[in-house]
């Protein structure tokens, strides 16, 4: 079965760095997107950061442009994110999202298709 | 402030049917991107219960129904169920935000 399991979060100082890992297996990696979605305490789910699945386009929401990086690895079967210059709002539930290849009416559509339980960053002076 | 509105509480007995809206604009929902549905309950991985606007995967009970018309998505749940109880979440694209977009999320309470 598909799992995807995410690692690294823990408590660290505005401005400090910190990767972040999610381990897949159950599926063919190199064949799907990934993302990364966010949920900051008492908040919604937020957008991360997206890649293809040959890792060749990358995409990042505006509040992390610039500071986060997405990418993968195949051979270890892992999606990262390395996050620099962290803030305090980046404190969040971090999950990796398989990105789904369905079937719809008229094609294909593309849902986060499989999540991981999440890993928990703590930005704090 | 989300990008896609949904109420943020919704509630009603066992037995009874609920609906979720989930208002977005032209350059979302509206520009013709499809409506994913996913349920979440706190601390676990959430779960994709409806894709492309009313679409369930396997295992999806079809107490769980979508649709999708214009600028506006819904989600309705029918003969509630206490387990049923948890957040539910719209997402979509945004081609003027070039990103995935989320609902606020709703809760809702099985009274």
């Amino acid at each position: 079965q598909v799992q995807l399991v995410e690692s690294g979060g823990g408590e660290v100082q505005p401005g400090r760095s910190l990767r972040l890992s999610c381990v897949v297996s159950g599926f063919t990696f190199s064949d799907y997107a990934m993302h990364w979605v966010r949920q900051a305490p008492g908040k919604g789910l937020e957008w991360v950061a997206f890649i293809s699945y040959d890792g060749r386009r990358t995409q990042y929401a505006d509040s992390v442009k610039g500071r986060f990086t997405i990418s993968r690895d195949t051979f270890r079967n892992t999606l990262y994110l390395q996050m620099n210059s962290l803030r305090t709002e980046d404190t969040a539930v971090y999950y990796c999202a398989k990105e789904g290849a369905l079937y719809c009416s008229g094609g294909k559509c593309y849902p986060f298709e499989y999540w991981g339980q999440g890993t928990l960053v703590t930005v704090s002076s | 402030q989300s990008v896609l509105t949904q109420p943020p509480s919704v509630s009603g007995a066992p037995g009874q049917r609920v609906i979720i809206s989930c208002t977005g604009s032209r350059s979302n929902i509206g520009a013709d991107h499809d409506v994913h549905w996913y349920q979440h309950l706190p601390g676990t991985a959430p779960k994709l219960l409806i894709y492309g606007n009313r679409n369930r995967p396997s295992g999806v009970p079809d107490r769980f129904s979508g649709s999708k018309s214009g600028t506006s998505a819904s989600l309705a749940i029918t003969g509630l169920q206490a387990e049923d109880e948890a957040d539910y979440y719209c997402q979509s694209y945004d081609s003027g935000l070039n990103g995935w977009v989320f609902g606020g999320g709703t809760k809702l309470t099985v009274l």
